[in-house]
């Protein structure tokens, strides 16, 4: 298996553009979270789905981000408009009911 | 609230054991666990316990709980340059959510 799988590594934007990012969970996980992760603030749990339906997005930081999981394979996170205080890492993980997730290697977003 | 607290830094010599702590706050969590991120790297899973542990080994890893004081460390024997990363600490919450620690970032000097 590939492992989770994230793109784009990197994405520069210009403020205001959308940006989206996405992600391949490992096939039969049933659960796929996504993380940000900034020098200030950690790592911070965004939304996670399990079994492609949204439980829980109050780490959403606002209405310009949205999250979509349409089947098992696939999930987008997406930013409109984006601003350059969403830069960051934004982590895709996945996991089956077990132990631990399972991480991409992020995507490095920078808004200038 | 649940919280997870790490010492920010910790720096060894090559050689030398590193002990890094944990305090968590759930004592609901069933299982703990470390975490090590390279640089430019996302996290990868290197260790857990089960909460009616109080000791786990794993070649050079050995992690001890102590669920009465809500305390959690990872001790690496022989630390090498290769173990340079941050240690995320973790407990599982609610609906298998992770609570997460804001790093420890171990620095191994030759």
């Amino acid at each position: 298996d590939a492992g989770v799988i994230q793109s784009p590594r990197h994405e520069v934007t210009e403020m205001g553009q959308e940006v989206t990012l996405r992600c391949k969970p490992i096939s039969g996980h049933n659960s796929l979270f996504w993380y940000r992760q900034t020098m200030m603030r950690g790592l911070e749990l965004l939304i996670y789905f399990n079994n492609n339906v949204p439980i829980d997005d109050s780490g959403m930081p606002e209405d310009r981000f949205s999250a979509k999981m349409p089947n098992a394979s696939f999930s987008t996170l997406k930013i409109q408009p984006s601003e350059p205080r969403d830069s960051a890492v934004y982590f895709c993980a996945s996991s089956l009911a077990g132990i631990g997730y399972t991480f991409g290697s992020g995507t490095r977003l920078t808004v200038v | 609230g649940e919280d997870v607290e790490q010492s920010l830094f910790l720096s060894v010599r090559e050689g030398d054991s590193s002990v890094i702590n944990c305090t968590y706050t759930d004592s609901s969590s069933t299982y703990l666990y470390w975490y090590k991120q390279e640089p430019g790297a996302g996290l990868q899973l290197l260790t857990y316990i089960f909460s009616n542990m109080d000791m786990k080994q794993d070649q050079r890893l050995t992690v001890l709980l102590n669920k009465k004081d809500k305390h959690l460390s990872l001790r690496i024997a022989d630390t090498q340059t290769g173990d340079s990363a941050i240690y995320f600490c973790a407990e599982e919450g609610n609906n298998r959510k992770l609570i997460w620690g804001l790093g420890t970032s171990l620095a191994v000097n030759p």
